[in-house]
């Protein structure tokens, strides 16, 4: 079975923090794809990334990056010296050769001022 | 470039009322379309996806139903509303290829009275 487990319900940091959100998933495929999405309060999802599963380098964007690791079945995600404006709802999904995503039930971040 | 709409961004219906909400897509064709309803502070429940005009896949059985009468176009309805049925109700799109990435509307914020 598909599984993607985001432990994290909530976390809060002070500004200017960094911040790593967990993801771990299960397939049994060896052809998959990962994404992250963030929900901000207005609540369109908005994609990040997509990592397929050939592909371990980590990635980095600006202050956000990620760590993807098949030994362990992780996809995570870190925000470098945080903002308020990354206050959201963040998802970690999974697809693999049928139309449906798996969405983990997503982590809340709160960035305090 | 791609764009989705959803409308009507809230809706405040009593229970027992008809239900449609519609969502398109501009820039691009033949897109897979899918359904998604999201409870206050819960995860991403998937309910409907179609790769085509008239093509519908039910995750749910449940008082909902959706259609794709144009290309572009997927409506979710219903005949009566049910309490259960608040939510946030998000519409979402991908490219041909089964684990591209999904792109979200805006939502719909449905609360049922």
């Amino acid at each position: 079975a598909q599984k993607v487990t985001q432990a994290q319900t909530e976390i809060s940091v002070v500004e200017k923090e960094d911040v790593t959100l967990d993801c771990v998933y299960e397939t049994r495929d060896t052809t998959y794809y990962l994404f992250w999405y963030k929900q901000p309060p207005s609540g369109e999802l908005v994609f990040l990334i997509r990592r397929n599963s050939f592909d371990e380098q980590n990635e980095i964007s600006g202050r956000y990056s990620w760590n993807f690791q098949k030994s362990t079945s992780s996809f995570n995600f870190t925000i470098t010296a945080s903002q308020v404006v990354d206050s959201a709802v963040y998802f970690c999904a999974l697809a693999s050769g049928t139309y449906k995503y798996i969405f983990g039930t997503g982590t809340r971040l709160k960035v305090l001022a | 470039s791609q764009t989705i709409h959803q409308w009507p961004a809230t809706l405040v219906q009593p229970v027992g009322s008809p239900l449609s909400l519609e969502c398109t897509v501009e820039g691009t064709s033949n897109p897979n379309l899918y359904w998604y309803r999201q409870a206050a502070g819960r995860g991403l429940q998937l309910l409907f996806y179609s790769v085509g005009i008239g093509q519908i896949s039910s995750e749910v059985p449940q008082n909902l139903s959706a259609s794709r009468p144009q290309d572009r176009q997927f409506i979710l309805s219903s005949k009566k509303l049910l309490l259960s049925d608040s939510g946030f109700y998000l519409c979402a799109w991908t490219r041909l290829a089964d684990t591209d990435t999904q792109y979200f509307g805006p939502g719909t914020r449905l609360t049922v009275l």
